[in-house]
């Protein structure tokens, strides 16, 4: 069985421009949230999605956008890469909306802007 | 969703029972505690969560105290493996509705062979 699957697994980017980040979730899995991890911090909560709408969003800002497809994938998408978006991100999947739920998460894409 | 408070590091050593503790004084009834550790350059990993009564399974034991302030994660037989970054989280209950994690900056526990 296959986990939480994160393609690429390191990107490098250019200033301004932008990036599309993408997850697979864990077989049987509908729910997918996204998380920023700078270096030395803990994940921060950036969206997730379910039934291929964004139900919650943390505190980021509207360059950060996503999407959910029928089969459950997602893309995180960031516009206007800022240097301070460099980060590792990570997708975790969980089944249903619930909060009693355990996330699986990822292995992360590390993002570098120069 | 309550905050919880950990010491920034810890050591243990290996073979050895490690005890982590978290402070969570402003846990509400029907919040959740939450345990999940992150082993350097990988996504975070669960382990356990709980609400009130203690719970154990293959990887750990939750002690939560009977005013539900704080619980500590023991790990009985530690392990080189075990060294990571261990983050306490708590959720509240619903029967729906979305939401994240919220992490702290959690312990890093370093177990020394």
């Amino acid at each position: 069985d296959a986990g939480v699957t994160q393609s690429p697994t390191h990107l490098i980017k250019t200033r301004g421009q932008q990036v599309t980040l993408r997850c697979s979730p864990k077989s049987g899995h509908d729910t997918v949230s996204w998380y920023q991890q700078a270096l030395g911090q803990g994940p921060q909560f950036i969206f997730q999605y379910y039934e291929e709408e964004e139900r919650q969003r943390g505190n980021f800002p509207d360059r950060f956008s996503g999407h959910q497809f029928p089969n459950y994938s997602s893309e995180l998408n960031v516009n206007a890469l800022l240097l301070g978006d460099s980060a590792l991100y990570l997708c975790a999947s969980s089944w249903g909306t619930g909060r009693n739920t355990e996330a699986f998460f990822g292995q992360g894409t590390r993002l570098t802007v120069v | 969703d309550a905050k919880t408070t950990q010491p920034p590091s810890m050591d243990c050593a290996e073979g050895r029972a490690a005890n982590l503790p978290c402070n969570h004084s402003t846990i509400s009834g029907n919040e959740y505690v939450y345990w999940y550790r992150q082993i350097h350059s990988q996504g975070p990993q669960y382990i356990i969560h709980g609400l009130k009564n203690n719970e154990t399974n293959e990887m750990a034991s939750l002690i939560i105290t009977e005013d539900r302030k704080s619980s500590t994660l023991i790990l009985p037989h530690a392990t080189l493996r075990d060294t990571a970054v261990y983050y306490c989280i708590v959720r509240l209950s619903s029967g729906g509705g979305a939401d994240g994690l919220t992490f702290g900056k959690g312990t890093h526990l370093i177990i020394q062979p």
